[in-house]
């Protein structure tokens, strides 16, 4: 079964600051790695994701992850923090083999704060 | 364009009634998708649809959880005798296909309590 850990439910960083949002993920075939945003009274929105290829994966909004086979990790990065960056963040994960890669298995969720 | 919208936005149930969730997909999509987000927790994979079948139910909970998609295009998902457990967001989301490339575009969610 397929299943993410997101590390901290709740993450503070300051105006500038670089942005670190962990996962981990557990699949028993190569996954395909999705990290989503949810702006409050919003629908969930595509940050970026990982299918095939290229390990680091640029998204939208300036975001970015790297996909690490070995550490089964695909954490989300920003340089730098912008107060529009204030959300919740979900990693998600889809098993190619386990119901097809659309069934995806969301996190619990990670609060970003910014603070000015 | 219009995105994926669900109506209503908010429903407020007793306990042992019947309610009704309506999604509207996003014009030509081909695949629907219902989730449920609980207090605190990630959305949780329900069922989707390609076209009017159900291709992957085995989500839903319990046989008081049923979905329709008659004609392709809009969906409702019905809960029977709800209970207080039942209490949580749900979510719609709608892609163009089922191919790895397609992205699911999620609606606001109706958020229902059950008293």
């Amino acid at each position: 079964a397929q299943s993410v850990t997101q590390l901290g439910s709740h993450v503070s960083v300051s105006e500038g600051a670089l942005v670190l949002l962990r996962c981990n993920y557990s699949s028993s075939v190569p996954p395909y790695l999705f990290w989503y945003v949810q702006y409050p009274n919003q629908g969930l929105q595509l940050l970026l994701k990982y299918t095939t290829g290229a390990t680091l994966v640029k998204g939208i909004n300036g975001f970015e992850a790297e996909f690490k086979k070995s550490e089964t990790s695909f954490h989300l990065t920003k340089p730098s923090a912008h107060m529009s960056d204030a959300a919740e963040y979900f990693c998600a994960v889809s098993d190619p083999n386990s119901g097809g890669y659309q069934k995806v298995t969301f996190g619990t969720g990670t609060k970003l704060q910014v603070i000015p | 364009g219009a995105g994926v919208s669900q109506t209503p936005s908010n429903k407020v149930t007793e306990k042992g009634k019947y309610v009704e969730l309506r999604c509207d997909p996003i014009s030509g999509h081909t695949a629907l998708y219902w989730y449920r987000q609980s207090l605190g927790q990630g959305p949780e994979f329900l069922i989707y649809f390609q076209g009017t079948g159900a291709a992957d139910d085995s989500g839903l909970p319990n046989d008081r959880f049923f979905a329709v998609r008659p004609e392709g295009s809009v969906s409702t998902l019905k809960i029977q005798r709800t209970e207080r457990g039942d209490s949580a967001v749900y979510l719609c989301a709608s892609s163009f296909g089922l191919s790895f490339q397609e992205t699911q575009y999620f609606g606001p969610g109706t958020r229902l309590l059950v008293l």
